[in-house]
């Protein structure tokens, strides 16, 4: 069945390092491929999304490429600030289907 | 234009109890779906509805849970003889038309404690 793997956090960072959150997912066709942010206390709100292969989603500094060949969906920030963090989750949406299936979530952590 | 609303925001239940949640979408929106998250997971989908009719339940438990988005009025998620493993945030989102590609707008969940 259609899964998302996404790497394990928390991961911890110094405000402007680099970031970068791993997403890999199982699916049979085309699935659409979305990065939700949840902040502490919140629900989640879409930070990017891409609907075929080789799109780039981007937002807030945040980007995507989706990559078939690689079935991956890694996100980026070349600049991070202490206001993102947040637990980052990967989902997938299958062609015949709207529900959202999601990774388990990375837990970002960003110091002054 | 308000977001998805969800109340109570806090919920607290005896086991055996009923537990009601509800959820009002976005003006305009007409699809609705109700999703869970335990303790340090990600997020399960439990159900997917309609004005009036549910489209898919594949991720609701057999027994005890049941939903309904009727024509006037919110969402319902209703969980009966609530049990221990009943504790969990459950969320709503709303979108004002199906399809695969779409956003989902998350409401800010109703986190429920069964004691």
């Amino acid at each position: 069945g259609n899964s998302v793997t996404q790497m394990e956090g928390p991961v911890t960072l110094s405000e402007e390092a680099f970031l970068t959150i791993n997403c890999t997912y199982t699916a049979t066709g085309y699935p659409s491929l979305f990065w939700y942010v949840q902040y502490p206390g919140e629900g989640l709100q879409l930070l990017l999304k891409a609907t075929k292969a080789d799109d780039k989603g981007s937002n807030k500094g945040f980007e995507a490429t989706y990559r078939k060949e690689t079935t991956s969906f890694h996100l980026e920030k070349g600049s991070v600030q202490v206001s993102d963090s947040a637990v980052y989750f990967c989902a997938l949406t299958s062609y015949n289907t709207d529900k959202l299936i999601f990774g388990t979530g990375t837990r970002l952590q960003v110091f002054p | 234009n308000a977001g998805v609303m969800q109340n109570p925001r806090h919920l607290v239940r005896r086991r055996g109890q009923e537990a009601r949640l509800r959820c009002s979408p976005m003006k305009g929106h007409s699809h609705v779906y109700w999703y869970r998250q335990l303790p340090e997971e990600g997020l399960k989908f439990m159900v997917y509805l309609q004005k009036e009719n549910i489209i898919d339940e594949s991720g609701m438990p057999k027994e005890r849970f049941s939903a309904e988005f009727p024509k006037e009025g919110p969402s319902i998620l209703r969980i009966q003889q609530v049990v221990r493993g009943d504790s969990a945030a459950y969320f709503c989102a709303s979108s004002p038309q199906g399809g695969a590609s779409n956003e989902q707008f998350f409401g800010p969940g109703t986190r429920l404690t069964v004691l």
